[in-house]
């Protein structure tokens, strides 16, 4: 079974511009997380997707948004990046463990963003 | 907001030597995740836990979900150089959408 991916790995960008970053969920999986990660920060929640629909929101301006399709395909979008943006975008796909109301949750291998 | 803490914060041990770290929460959690990270790369699902007091290995791995439901640990017996990285802990509640990370543990092996 294929793991999470995103694409691209690695992407340099001009303060001011705009970004997309893509992740392909593991099969099956119908729920989407989206992080940010700096070394003075950590693992920084952005939001989450289920079935197309935001189902949850971190604390991040509305410059960082989302979507998702309906083959679970996910997309964030930053606009008007600014320098602080530079890190490590990690997208995370989950299932719920049937039977428990638990989940279990994979990242892909991140999207490195760096802006000059 | 839901915070955890990991500890210790990083840790230098020799080669063959017993690692423990913990994590824990001001929350009651219904989840436990433990992953690793290498430089560069996504975290890597080491250890799923999903009841207090539950025990799992994963090889020379073995983590256990505290009884007070607000902690959980993470051992690796007889460490080689490939487990340097960071390990995340992460947890969930009924309550929340999504999981909340501690901060990681920062493992250096030396030979």
């Amino acid at each position: 079974k294929a793991g999470v991916t995103q694409t691209p790995r690695y992407l340099i960008k001009t303060r001011g511009q705009q970004v997309t970053l893509s992740c392909s969920p593991i099969s099956g999986h119908r729920s989407v997380s989206w992080y940010q990660q700096t070394p003075g920060q950590g693992l920084q929640f952005l939001f989450e997707y289920f079935s197309e629909t935001q189902r949850n929101k971190g604390n991040f301006p509305g410059r960082f948004s989302g979507r998702q399709f309906s083959n679970s395909r996910s997309e964030m979008n930053v606009s008007t990046l600014e320098l602080g943006d530079s890190a490590l975008y990690l997208c995370a796909s989950s299932r719920q463990i049937s039977g428990t109301g638990t989940y279990e949750q994979y990242f892909g291998p991140g999207t490195r963003l760096t802006v000059t | 907001g839901q915070q955890l803490n990991q500890s210790p914060q990083s840790m230098f041990i020799q080669e063959g030597e017993d690692v423990s770290m913990n994590c824990t929460s001001s929350s009651i959690f219904n989840t436990w995740l433990w992953y690793k990270q290498d430089p560069g790369e996504g975290p890597v699902l080491l250890i799923a836990l999903y009841k207090a007091g539950e025990l799992t290995s994963n090889g020379r791995l073995t983590a256990q979900f505290g009884i007070t439901r607000k902690d959980s640990f993470l051992n690796i017996s007889a460490s080689i150089p490939s487990d340097v990285g960071i390990y995340f802990c992460a947890g969930r509640d009924n309550y929340g959408q999504n999981f909340v990370f501690g901060p990681g543990t920062r493992l250096s092996v030396l030979p």
